[in-house]
């Protein structure tokens, strides 16, 4: 069975700093994994995925996680907030051949001006 | 290429009552998914439709309901409703090209169901 666990239900970050969302997941086969982004009274937006290959994931809005198996870890980061980067973030894992993706209870994200 | 719709937006509905909550795959997908979100919570996994059969399920009890259309469009039926049925109900197609691969699911806006 796999699970996700995101470390954090609110992080408060001042605009151009550094963002740190934090994710661990656990999987006993090799997983998928995906963060994913909702805005308020909105579905959710894919952000990035990692399935196999490069570890460094680049996603959209300059966002980018590193898959680390050894640390069961995907954190997501972006060098320098901005405004619009405000909302909920999800950490999600899948497997080859499931037919559900799990997701995490979610991370908001708060930027100050 | 239009993305997943879903209908309605919102809904109120009355302890008891049974719900139809539709949804449009994104063109060229077979495979959607319903995911029930309570507030302040992720997304839980109700159960996926493909090629118009059940896929696979999640911890929901039988009154959750769907179906699937030749176009690949989806209905989710909720029986008996529930003030914890309160939530947003989520929709989700993948371009899967097997039963069983995995990919990204694209989500629809959501219907937000609310049970007094």
């Amino acid at each position: 069975a796999q699970s996700v666990t995101q470390l954090g239900s609110h992080v408060s970050v001042s605009e151009g700093a550094l963002v740190l969302l934090r994710c661990n997941y656990s999987s006993s086969v090799p997983p998928y994994l995906f963060w994913y982004v909702q805005y308020p009274n909105q579905g959710l937006q894919l952000l990035l995925k990692y399935t196999t290959g490069a570890t460094l994931v680049k996603g959209i809005n300059g966002f980018e996680a590193e898959f680390k198996k050894s640390e069961t870890s995907f954190h997501l980061t972006k060098p320098s907030a901005h405004m619009s980067d405000a909302a909920e973030y999800f950490c999600a894992v899948s497997v080859t051949g499931g037919f559900k993706t799990i997701f995490g209870a979610g991370t908001r994200l708060f930027v100050k001006a | 290429e239009t993305g997943v719709t879903q209908s309605p937006t919102h809904l109120i509905k009355t302890r008891g009552q049974q719900v139809t909550l539709r949804c449009s795959s994104q063109s060229g997908h077979n495979t959607v998914s319903w995911y029930q979100q309570a507030l302040g919570q992720g997304p839980q996994f109700i159960f996926q439709y493909y090629r118009e059969e059940e896929n696979g399920r999640g911890n929901f009890p039988p009154r959750f309901s769907g179906l699937q259309f030749p176009n690949y469009s989806s209905e989710l039926n909720v029986n008996a409703l529930e003030l914890d049925d309160s939530a947003l109900y989520l929709c989700a197609s993948s371009p899967t090209a097997g039963q069983r691969v995995n990919t990204e699911a694209f989500f629809g806006q959501g219907t937000r169901l609310t049970v007094v």
